[in-house]
């Protein structure tokens, strides 16, 4: 079993509509956790991190973390076309550099 | 640079061929990464630098793959003798190495592909 697993998708949802993206951990040592996006051929980009349990917000996007469940999400509000692409969780254990990927949700928002 | 900087974007290589992929991170980032993205996959780690020493290489798959970051700036990742199982495309990451979240930002990656 991996680490940090992540329903790869595809995920298909009109514009407009909540997206729901998640991912479970099995580590209770991680505490942070990102969500990257990657547009197709490029590299990740940095969205969102939090630290610990609870929500954080920025704009259309939530991020939130349940460490009791080990299983984090993120919302992303009024979807728009420019969305489309692959969501990848990551975390990494406190004194520690490594990350580590789940396999990334691929994302289409249709106009 | 304003970014994390990869080449090159594409390799082909026949298979038993050795490859060097360079990455140049952003300036005054200290910590360096190498992550390897098979298709349809998230990113795996392969290797980690803070300044040219090389703290942790549990990642490389096999003694085929060497990185280097002589001067603590730019790294080269080689694989020698490439087998078709290395085709992906190699992410670089820097950071500034600073404790807690580990913010990284990532090149465009160079795409290998053994024939």
């Amino acid at each position: 079993q991996k680490e940090v697993e992540q329903d790869p998708g595809p995920l298909s949802v009109p514009e407009g509509a909540i997206v729901s993206l998640n991912c479970t951990y099995s580590n209770s040592a991680f505490q942070y956790f990102m969500w990257y996006r990657q547009y197709s051929r490029k590299g990740p980009e940095l969205l969102m991190y939090t630290y610990s349990s609870g929500n954080k917000e920025d704009g259309r996007f939530t991020a939130q973390v349940d460490k009791s469940s080990k299983y984090i999400s993120l919302f992303i509000r009024d979807s728009q076309p420019s969305d489309s692409a692959t969501y990848l969780c990551a975390m990494n254990k406190g004194g520690s550099e490594k990350l580590v990927f789940g396999k990334g949700t691929k994302l289409t928002v249709n106009p | 640079g304003a970014g994390v900087s990869q080449s090159p974007r594409y390799k082909v290589a026949k298979r038993g061929q050795d490859v060097a992929l360079r990455c140049d991170p952003i300036s005054g980032h200290v910590s360096l990464f190498w992550y390897q993205q098979a298709l349809g996959q998230g990113p795996e780690f392969l290797t980690y630098f803070q300044n040219e020493a090389q703290l942790d290489k549990s990642g490389l798959p096999s003694d085929r793959f060497f990185a280097e970051r002589p001067e603590g700036s730019v790294s080269t990742l080689k694989i020698q003798r490439t087998q078709q199982e290395d085709s992906a495309v190699y992410l670089c990451a820097s950071s500034l190495g600073a404790p807690g979240a580990n913010v990284l930002t990532f090149g465009a990656g160079s795409r290998l592909t053994v024939l």
